[in-house]
């Protein structure tokens, strides 16, 4: 298996502008959560899916993040519109069940300008 | 709520050494794992520990959940092994990651 894939690995935007982040977890995977890395915060969770299901989305910063899971395969993160202070590093787990071996994809490492 | 604590801060050794590293965590937990954050930035899953011991080629882990502790072992240390270590439990509630502030491995050639 190829793991978590995500994309893309970096992404520079102006301030205002949309952002979409990518997500295909492992196959089999029923568990997947994004994940927010900043030096200050260090990693938080932002949202996680079971069976395509958002689950909890209380670590969602505010109503410009949103997320959505269409399938089995396929995850997006949407910032809209973006700001300077959402720059971090975005992550995408997955697992078999909730609270079991996670796997992290590469992260999207994410500069609003 | 539950907190992870990880000692040392920071460790700086010669390409060969031996290290270990703690995780102590405040309440019972039935999951605990090891992740390795490498200077890249990717996160590796190590070990998925809530009990017992185990080990993948040079590093090992044990974890002593009566006690609350869990050690990470890394030996004949390798320039490659250089990153940050984050011990991780799972909040059951929300199956949220509740990681420690990490250990900072530097290893010299």
């Amino acid at each position: 298996d190829a793991g978590v894939i995500q994309s893309p690995r970096h992404e520079v935007t102006e301030m205002g502008q949309e952002v979409t982040l990518r997500c295909k977890p492992i196959s089999g995977h029923d568990y997947l959560f994004w994940y927010r890395q900043t030096m200050m915060r260090g990693l938080e969770l932002l949202i996680y899916f079971n069976n395509n299901v958002p689950i909890d989305d209380s670590g969602m910063p505010e109503d410009r993040f949103s997320a959505k899971m269409p399938n089995a395969s396929f995850s997006t993160l949407k910032i809209q519109p973006s700001e300077p202070r959402d720059s971090a590093v975005y992550f995408c787990a997955s697992n078999l069940g909730g609270g079991y071996g996670y796997t992290f994809g590469s992260g999207t490492r994410l500069t609003v300008v | 709520g539950i907190q992870v604590e990880q000692s040392p801060p920071d460790l700086i050794l010669q390409e060969g050494a031996n290290s270990t590293l703690r995780c102590n965590f405040s309440d019972s937990v039935n999951n605990l794992q090891w992740f390795h954050q490498n200077p890249w930035g990717q996160l590796i899953n190590l070990f998925y520990i809530p009990s017992g011991t185990k080990q993948n080629g040079r590093l090992s882990a044990t974890t002593v959940a009566t006690e609350r502790y869990s050690l990470l072992y890394i030996s004949s240390s390798q320039t490659t092994d250089s990153g940050v270590y984050f011990c991780a439990v799972v909040r059951w509630s929300n199956y949220q990651l509740i990681w420690g502030a990490g250990t900072k491995l530097i290893i010299k050639p």
